[in-house]
């Protein structure tokens, strides 16, 4: 079958550094997303990895590793508007996307 | 601002009555998808469509139908409400992807759909 898994739930404070797993194993890979979604709101797109390597935007940074079928998303000096759900997903072709069923991530003071 | 437009924010429906959920993308974008999301299952595809009057069917497509006349609005319709369709509905928009190139998608605010 076709699956992405991350972690449920994560905890962080302010000033933290937070690291959000995403292993997958899919028929079909050209690249790996991160979306972020705050309660009552709609997905938004962070970053997108079709390459081996780590790619930096702000205070985010995304990894992947295909040979190992293992993604993260790295956030740095936490802030407490971070808190939100965070999805990452597989585009196997020209279309589609593949869900993780999200990270939930709280950061306290 | 580039923006995906959900019709309602809130809808709420009878048991039975015939469903109607408009997305409209001011983007010119190919790929536009419905999804429906519930606590503990994700986000689930329902349908999308490349093209228009072109479409496919997602993971969950029982109950639904799409049409997709023009190339900015994409409607989702239930044709026969009922209570385990009470959800979250987003949509979102993508422009066509070549190779490794990605086009994120842009979803709409949502749709929260409760039928009694």
């Amino acid at each position: 079958g076709q699956s992405l898994e991350q972690p449920s739930e994560v905890t962080a404070v302010e000033g933290a550094i937070v690291q959000i797993n995403c292993t997958y194993q899919t028929s079909g890979f050209y690249g790996l997303s991160w979306y972020q979604q705050h309660d009552g709101g709609a997905p938004t797109f962070l970053s997108y990895n079709a390459l081996d390597g780590l790619e930096e935007t702000g205070r985010f940074s995304s990894f992947l590793s295909r040979s190992d079928s293992y993604g993260y998303l790295l956030l740095q000096e936490l802030q407490m508007k971070d808190s939100a759900s965070y999805f990452c997903a597989v585009r196997r072709g020209n279309r589609k996307l593949i869900w993780g069923l999200g990270t939930s991530l709280a950061v306290n003071p | 601002d580039v923006k995906v437009t959900q019709s309602s924010r809130y809808l709420v429906k009878r048991t039975g009555e015939k469903v109607f959920l408009e997305c409209v993308q001011d983007m010119d974008h190919e790929n536009m998808f419905w999804y429906r999301q519930d606590p503990g299952l994700g986000l689930r595809l329902i349908y999308f469509s490349y093209d228009v009057k072109m479409k496919e069917k997602g993971d969950i497509p029982e109950g639904y139908s799409v049409s997709r006349e023009k190339k900015e609005r994409f409607s989702l319709i239930l044709e026969s409400a009922s209570t385990n369709q009470t959800s979250m509905y987003l949509c979102a928009s993508s422009l066509g992807s070549v190779g490794n190139a990605n086009y994120g998608y842009t979803f709409g605010s949502g749709t929260r759909l409760t039928v009694v």
